[in-house]
């Protein structure tokens, strides 16, 4: 099946920095989405992003599907970015589940 | 409209015991999807559900069960709880195949279940 990996796998900032975080997979994919981890465990969607560039706010991402990655950017971050992010692929054919990386945590100090 | 919902949010059970956890889609969706997320690992799929009827199933032994109800809503079943059953279960709602499917999923705050 198809392999994510994410990268770093801890990320230390201090507030107002930018950061990346990097996805790669290992084959191609209908869908890509990025989700922040809350502390209390629920996923929140960032982007759905099987390919292109999108912006919200502080945040944006790219996928260049053709390269298999995806990037996320975080902007001027601040204490309550912290969290885990997971990228999470579905594979090309309509598999229709989501492979997950094991996440990008980050902590945001003050 | 309302996201979606899952109940219980924690509970505590002993080896070999039953559990029953409960997902109610978002508003429109009509199909469901099972996640179970292990202590520092990304989540991995259990099944999907879709007219009730399940559509696709991860790397899971059969003592993980489920259904679909006519509301959409969803139930996730295990028998024999062993310890490493002890995780965060997530549900997941999309649109189905007919319904302008795009495979983006909106995710529950989760079912924390631990096995003693």
């Amino acid at each position: 099946g198809i392999q994510v990996e994410q990268s770093p796998p801890d990320l230390i900032l201090q507030e107002g920095a930018n950061s990346t975080l990097r996805c790669n997979f290992s084959d191609s994919v209908n869908n890509l989405q990025w989700f922040h981890q809350n502390p209390w465990g629920q996923l929140i969607n960032l982007f759905y992003i099987p390919s292109g560039t999108k912006q919200n706010g502080r945040l944006s991402a790219t996928t260049v599907a053709t390269e298999r990655y995806s990037l996320l950017y975080i902007s001027s971050s601040q204490t309550t970015d912290s969290g885990v992010y997971f990228c999470a692929v579905e594979e090309w054919g309509g598999s229709e589940k989501l492979v997950f990386g094991k996440g990008t945590k980050l902590t945001v100090n003050p | 409209e309302t996201g979606v919902t899952q109940s219980p949010t924690h509970l505590i059970k002993t080896r070999g015991q039953q559990v029953t956890l409960r997902c109610s889609s978002q508003s429109g969706h009509n199909t469901v999807s099972w996640y179970q997320q292990a202590l520092g690992q990304g989540p991995q799929f259990i099944f999907q559900y879709y007219r009730e009827e399940e559509n696709g199933r991860g790397n899971f032994p059969p003592r993980f069960s489920g259904l679909q109800f006519p509301n959409y809503s969803s139930e996730l079943n295990v028998n024999a709880l062993e310890l490493d059953d002890s995780a965060l279960y997530l549900c997941a709602s999309s649109l189905g195949p007919t319904s302008g499917y795009t495979g983006e999923l909106f995710f529950g705050e989760g079912s924390r279940l631990t096995v003693l």
